[in-house]
């Protein structure tokens, strides 16, 4: 199965701040990765497809990047709505396996 | 507009069997394969199964193999995943999806004596 490592688990930032979430694959996963926002009693919501994608309505401050084995999900600015926690998805090949998460808060 | 809407959770009692189910609309339903997600409370999210649009395949995780049984019905739009030998491990938070873009809102499952 591939492993997907996510960090941090959970950080805190202020407004404003510029913020990036990690997740790194243990297989070549190629863009196959999907970047998913979660409010409490909620379910995902995907923001970004396909690794740099962003989803239909999902603000332009949100942005994917990739670089070799590692998947970024950065915020360029943070807002107060933001605050959430996000998982990554690989769907390279079944089991689908998710990141452990990384839960986000206001500092 | 895609909608996905779970039924069929609980609380049950371990070693018993519960059948969720998933209503989808929206989307023409036979056309693609569909999902079950499930969320431990105040865990990371878990993939558990998946079958394609004509029931022509199925796959499950390693951790309900031999236990659970994804299955749908295309004239009723509906998904189904069938639990036995359930433990306290599958308590969680159940979600069907189409693909990873379109999701439920979920249904609970409390395995408890």
């Amino acid at each position: 199965d591939i492993q997907m490592t996510q960090s941090p688990s959970s950080m805190s930032a202020s407004l404003g701040d510029r913020v990036t979430i990690t997740c790194q694959a243990s297989q070549d996963i190629g863009n196959n990765l999907i970047w998913f926002q979660q409010k409490p009693g909620k379910s995902p919501r995907p923001m970004i497809y396909y690794a740099t994608n962003l989803a239909n309505g999902v603000p332009s401050r949100f942005s994917g990047s990739r670089s070799g084995s590692d998947y970024s999900l950065t915020i360029s600015s943070l807002e107060s709505e933001d605050m959430a926690d996000y998982h990554c998805l690989q769907y390279k090949q079944y089991p689908w396996t998710f990141g452990g998460g990384t839960k986000l808060e206001l500092k | 507009e895609v909608q996905l809407v779970e039924s069929g959770g609980g609380l049950v009692k371990p070693g018993s069997s519960l059948k969720l189910s998933c209503v989808a609309s929206g989307f023409t339903f036979s056309s693609y394969g569909m999902h079950w997600i499930r969320q431990a409370p105040k865990k990371g999210l878990e993939w558990i199964a998946l079958i394609y649009y004509d029931s022509s395949n199925k796959y499950y995780a390693d951790s309900v193999k031999g236990r659970f049984t994804i299955s749908r019905d295309n004239s009723k739009n509906t998904l189904y995943l069938e639990m036995n030998s359930l433990r306290s491990e599958d308590t969680a938070m159940y979600y069907c999806a189409k693909g990873a873009h379109y999701w439920g809102q979920g249904v609970m499952v409390t395995v408890s004596s």
